[in-house]
């Protein structure tokens, strides 16, 4: 079963506009961790923000947010202001309570249009 | 910090050679992960290991896939004899397992193996 659903192969958002990236997550584990990747034309992973599934508050990193509803297993990706080079890949994952696993979807690519 | 290290960054081979892929974790991190990335099938964990102990390499597509990590500082993904659908990025990353913090992966930058 997918532990990692992200439903939205691409999006498109206008510069400066905020744009939403959906994930949804599959977990009996009270403990978890929820992150979000952004993959550029580059190619490489770079980590972008985190939420613990005990964290009372949305995580915040800058102009991302993470919009995470817990009864309803959604850990959505929040970019404010969007920019030009925040076109890429982006990746929702989880992290099992043993802490080993991690668990990827299969990502949204945005591309923010000038 | 230097990263996480991979090499090489490019590699293209014919098929039935052999290939071998490296990675240098974090230094500190206990945890490192294989993955491989296509456009087909996405990003896909093949292995990982924590203290150099192989946990799961349940995604290891087959035989001709082998991992080791001889120590905390360097490990090696080898593909004997390999063929062109081994074509893909291999991402190594590495984490620190362990209380408190998020024990996020840091990836390195990729290794684009191309098998003719």
């Amino acid at each position: 079963a997918q532990k990692i659903t992200q439903t939205q192969p691409g999006m498109f958002v206008q510069e400066k506009e905020a744009v939403t990236l959906d994930c949804t997550y599959d977990t009996s584990d009270p403990s978890y961790g929820l992150f979000w990747y952004k993959q550029p034309s580059s190619g490489e992973m770079i980590f972008l923000i985190y939420q613990g599934s005990y964290d009372q508050q949305n995580a915040t990193e800058g102009r991302y947010s993470l919009n995470f509803q817990k009864a309803r297993k959604s850990a959505n990706l929040v970019i404010s202001a969007s920019q030009l080079g925040d076109s890429a890949m982006y990746f929702c994952a989880m992290r099992d309570n043993t802490g080993n696993q991690f668990y990827f979807g299969t990502g949204t690519s945005l591309t923010v249009i000038p | 910090d230097a990263g996480v290290i991979q090499s090489p960054r490019h590699e293209v081979t014919e098929m039935g050679q052999e290939v071998t892929l490296r990675c240098k974790p974090i230094s500190g991190h206990n945890s490192l992960f294989w993955y491989r990335q296509t456009m087909m099938r996405g990003l896909e964990l093949l292995i990982y290991f924590n203290n150099n102990v192989p946990i799961d390499d349940s995604g290891m597509p087959e035989d001709r896939f082998s991992a080791k990590m001889p120590n905390a500082s360097f490990s090696t993904l080898k593909i004997q004899p390999s063929e062109p659908r081994d074509s893909a990025v291999y991402f190594c990353a590495s984490s620190s397992l362990g209380a408190g913090g998020h024990n996020e992966q840091f990836f390195g930058p990729g290794t684009r193996l191309t098998v003719l």
